[in-house]
């Protein structure tokens, strides 16, 4: 089956400054590559995705690039805000509605 | 639109005791809805796929006789746990893809199952 790996585990910016997650799949077949933020006892927010025909995708100060030769992700957050602060997990998917795979997730902490 | 909704929003039982999570899609219809569980400060872990009319699909090493999963409409699906332990504590979490956004999953409020 899929195993989605995700690093760093934590991460502390100052304000204002970049941060990136960075993620690899094993299933060559994923084709759906969802990033999603979740707060201390919420369900997950869905951020950014991209599907396996594109590259890199963009909205606002969000940003996530594809290598499919490579089998890796990676989530850029730009000008970062104290209210980026949350927990960020990576994810992969075989097909249209089928099951996600998720990476270990990465704490970031965006410092005043 | 495509909205999940979750119930209990959290729950307190005994050990030994059973306990039923609901998982409904309010404004589409979901054949296919998703369990995870997730401990804390850990990732969400698949723990099986809920079809509606069929049985079940299980990820490997999480027990079908204690993970009850019943889809029985195309807008709820239910999880039980049964015999319930300390060890089980955790926040459930339930999904499902919608016919329109075929790629994107929606998540439910989740549920926050405390056995003592």
């Amino acid at each position: 089956g899929e195993n989605v790996e995700q690093h760093p585990s934590t991460l502390s910016v100052q304000e204002g400054d970049s941060a990136v997650i960075k993620c690899t799949y094993s299933d060559s077949a994923s084709n759906y590559f969802p990033w999603y933020k979740q707060e201390l006892g919420k369900r997950p927010q869905l951020i950014i995705d991209i599907r396996s025909n594109v590259g890199e995708k963009k909205d606002q100060r969000i940003a996530v690039t594809l290598n499919k030769t490579a089998k890796h992700f990676s989530l850029h957050i730009t000008e970062t805000q104290p209210e980026d602060s949350a927990v960020y997990f990576c994810a992969a998917s075989g097909a249209a509605g089928n099951k996600l795979t998720f990476g270990g997730g990465t704490r970031v902490l965006v410092k005043p | 639109g495509a909205v999940v909704s979750q119930h209990p929003s959290w729950v307190i039982c005994k050990s030994g005791t059973s306990v039923k999570i609901e998982c409904r899609s309010l404004d589409f219809q979901a054949t296919t809805m998703f369990w995870y569980r997730q401990f804390p400060k850990q990732s969400l872990m698949l723990m099986a796929t809920s079809n509606e009319g069929s049985k079940a699909t299980y990820e490997q090493g999480v027990e079908k006789d204690k993970f009850l999963i019943n889809h029985a409409s195309l807008t709820l699906s239910t999880l039980t746990v049964t015999s319930a332990h300390p060890e089980d504590s955790s926040f459930y979490i339930c999904s499902a893809p919608t016919s329109g956004r075929v790629y994107e999953q929606f998540f439910g409020p989740g549920t926050r199952l405390t056995v003592l």
